[in-house]
C-alpha cells in the first residue's frame, strides 16, 4: 500500500508562493504507470483537483489554476512538490497529495495539510 | 470542464436504512466514475472505481451502478461508521472534477 505524507508551511502571506512536498513511501514513486496529484479542499467545501505529474515529468493542470501552479517530481527523494504563486485568502485550504493510475485517479491519499493564507 | 452534480447534498438516515446517492455528469463519461467516502477531519477514501468496481476491503453493503451521465451509490444497510460525506469524481477527462458531496448524517 502506498503511503503519502504532505509537508510544508502552514501559513503563507498573501501574494507569496505556497510550497508543499509529498513524500511517497518505499520507492513507490517509481511504479510504472502511476501519477501523482495534488487536490485541495477549503474548510467546509468540496474537493478541487489542482494537477498531476507522471514520473516522466509530464504534467496536467487544472486550467483554473494553471497560470499559478507548478508540480515537480524528484524520484531520487521519492517526493513530488507543489508550488502555487500569488496566493490569496481564497487559496486557504487543506491540501492533499494522492497517487493514481489509469482511470483510478486517487487510490491513496496523504492525511492532508492545512495551509492558511494570511498576513 | 465536465460538471458533476450530486443529489441530495445531505440526507438524514438511521442505522439499517438503505441509502442511495445520485451523481449526474454534464456529458457522457461512460463508466469513468469513482466514489469516495470522507469522514470528518480525514482524507477521502476510494470506495468504488469504474462506476461499480468495489475496492478491496470495502464492505459489500456498498455498491455502485450507472453509465453515461447517471450514476448511483447505494449503501444497503447503513452502519454507524458510514456516516460521512460521499463524493463522486469523473476520470473521463481533465480537469478531473468532483461532485459537490453528499453528507449522510443521523
Amino acid at each position: 500500500q502506498v503511503q503519502l505524507q504532505e509537508s510544508g508551511p502552514g501559513l503563507v502571506k498573501p501574494s507569496q508562493t505556497l510550497s508543499l512536498t509529498c513524500t511517497v513511501s518505499d520507492g513507490s514513486i517509481n511504479r510504472g504507470n502511476y501519477y501523482w496529484s495534488w487536490i485541495r479542499q477549503p474548510a467546509g467545501k468540496g474537493l478541487e483537483w489542482i494537477g498531476r505529474i507522471y514520473t516522466s515529468g509530464n504534467t496536467n493542470y487544472n486550467p483554473s489554476l494553471k497560470s499559478r501552479v507548478t508540480i515537480s517530481v524528484d524520484t531520487s527523494r521519492s517526493q513530488f512538490s507543489l508550488k502555487l504563486n500569488s496566493v490569496s485568502a481564497a487559496d486557504t485550504a487543506v491540501y492533499y497529495c494522492a497517487s493514481g493510475h489509469g482511470y483510478v485517479n486517487f487510490d491513496y491519499w496523504g492525511q492532508g495539510t492545512l495551509v492558511t493564507v494570511s498576513s | 470542464d465536465i460538471q458533476m452534480t450530486q443529489s441530495p447534498s445531505s440526507l438524514s438516515a438511521s442505522v439499517g436504512d438503505r441509502v442511495t446517492i445520485t451523481c449526474r455528469a454534464s456529458q457522457s463519461i461512460s463508466t469513468y466514475l469513482n466514489w469516495y467516502q470522507q469522514r470528518p477531519g480525514k482524507a477521502p477514501k476510494l470506495l468504488i472505481d469504474a462506476a461499480s468496481k468495489l475496492q478491496s476491503g470495502v464492505p459489500s453493503r456498498f455498491s455502485g451502478s450507472g453509465s453515461g451521465t447517471d450514476f448511483t451509490l447505494a449503501i444497503s444497510s447503513l452502519q454507524a461508521e458510514d456516516f460521512a460525506t460521499y463524493y463522486c469524481q469523473q476520470s473521463y477527462g481533465t480537469p478531473l472534477t468532483f461532485g459537490g458531496g453528499t453528507k449522510v448524517e443521523i
